[in-house]
């Protein structure tokens, strides 16, 4: 059981815009930044997000993500096919005193 | 570029030791902290474990903390991790990553090294 929540799966057709929900609690995404990362089949997570809706150098603007309280989303619009893959949330939990990740969303791409 | 290459894995019995380690190029190594993170076959990923920059500070997953050591060398650019007493749960590729800030959560993966732990 993940301290962050987010749906297993979610989908999408090309250039549709989709979002990928990460809920958690005060000591976490309520106190901490958020960060996203997508995985691709096979290989190592990327860094996606930053400081809940920061982009690294890189990464295309089709990807935002957006804070409220305790929960967080990330937002891909104009969906391409490449954009297959898992997504995680993370954030810094206070009471823990440890990174905790969201179990992941499965996005694909119909 | 920054290129974090990791190596020591393999596969294990249960109850016996690991060390991994992790070669940092391509970035002042010193100047950021180090994360290992884990991701069993077919599940999403776990933290396991950080260290700042100057190694002074540690933090650990419940899961592993009195059996799992991070530290690193800053002299070497590399990071390691320490596994004892081995488990079947302990089966898993495990990822180095530097934090994209000086400290925070990781801002850039090695490719991982995978652990297999079984009689």
């Amino acid at each position: 059981q993940s301290v962050l929540t987010q749906p297993p799966s979610a989908s999408g057709t090309p250039g549709q815009r989709v979002t990928i929900s990460c809920s958690g609690s005060s000591s976490n995404i309520g106190s901490n930044y958020v960060y996203w990362y997508q995985q691709l089949p096979g290989t190592a997570p990327k860094l996606l997000i930053h400081s809940n809706n920061q982009r690294p150098s890189g990464v295309p603007d089709r990807f935002s993500g957006s804070k409220s309280g305790t929960s967080a989303s990330l937002a891909i619009s104009g969906l391409r096919s490449e954009d297959e893959a898992d997504y995680y949330c993370a954030a810094w939990d206070d009471s823990l005193s440890a990174l905790v990740f969201g179990g992941g969303t499965k996005l694909t791409v119909l | 570029q920054v290129q974090l290459v990791e190596s020591g894995g393999g596969a294990v019995q249960p109850g016996r030791s690991l060390r991994l380690s992790c070669v940092a190029s391509g970035f002042s190594f010193s100047g950021y902290g180090m994360h290992w993170v884990r991701q069993a076959p077919g599940k999403g990923l776990e933290w396991v474990a950080v260290i700042s920059y100057d190694g002074n500070k540690k933090d650990y997953a419940d899961s592993v903390k009195g059996r799992f050591t991070i530290s690193r060398d800053n002299s070497k650019n590399t990071l390691y991790l320490q596994i004892n007493s081995l488990r079947a749960e302990d089966t898993a590729v495990y990822y180095c990553a530097k934090t994209f800030f000086i400290a925070g959560a990781p801002g850039y993966w090695g490719q991982g090294t995978l652990v297999t732990v079984s009689s």
